[in-house]
């Protein structure tokens, strides 16, 4: 059974602060990261997909992706109330051709 | 990265009716997912459609209850049959878009009474 597990929160920071969210996957055949973020009532967006181990960074937001721990994490620096929104992470064995695995969704507040 | 267009956006249904979701891509991809959020859930997957060949549903979910059909590369249907309330939900398709990752149909908001 593939599993993909997040805490589910709330979790709540101030304005400005960095928000840190995380996933932990079962599957070691996992190849693609992804982390989406959805809004009340709207589809997932995508904020940021990580294939490598590391670090990947795109204006606020970064991934950090470590395959030997099976562990995926999203930064969100100068966190804005925009920001307040359920993190989804999802993962999958072969990008495009094998579907998603979602974990349950972080869901953030962030406070003005 | 590939846009879909998802119809209809929401219903109200009976229950014991059916219900047929369309998701029309914009380019032409092999493989098509479709998935259920139950309210205040995460994303489950239904079914994932091959053109040209039977979908392969996930444990817990039946091709008598959720045919699906996928004629083309473009497009593909999803069918809640026999319909209860709790198949309320959102039902969403999506299909894997390389580096761009996967994109989502903007969803079918579904409820039955």
């Amino acid at each position: 059974q593939k599993e993909v597990e997040q805490n589910s929160g709330p979790l709540s920071v101030p304005e400005g602060a960095i928000a840190s969210l995380n996933c932990t996957y079962s599957d070691r055949g996992s190849q693609s990261f992804f982390w989406y973020r959805q809004y009340s009532g709207k589809s997932p967006e995508l904020i940021m997909s990580i294939y490598s181990n590391g670090d990947k960074e795109d204006g606020r937001f970064t991934a950090q992706l470590n395959k030997a721990s099976q562990y995926v994490s999203l930064l969100i620096r100068d966190s804005q109330p925009s920001d307040s929104a359920t993190y989804l992470c999802a993962v999958t064995l072969n990008s495009g051709n094998t579907p998603l695995v979602f974990g349950k969704g972080t869901r953030l507040s962030v406070i003005a | 990265s590939a846009v879909i267009s998802q119809k209809p956006s929401r219903d109200i249904c009976q229950r014991g009716t059916s219900l047929t979701i369309q998701c029309q891509v914009d380019s032409q991809v092999t493989m098509m997912f479709w998935y259920r959020q139950q309210p205040g859930q995460s994303l489950t997957l239904i079914a994932t459609a091959n053109q040209g060949s039977e979908a392969t549903y996930e444990s817990g979910f039946v091709i008598d209850k959720f045919p699906i059909s996928r004629p083309n590369l473009t497009f593909s249907t999803l069918t809640v049959s026999n319909m209860s309330p709790e198949d309320s939900s959102i039902y969403l398709c999506s299909v894997g878009a390389g580096a761009y990752g996967y994109t989502f149909g903007s969803g079918t908001r579904l409820t039955v009474v």
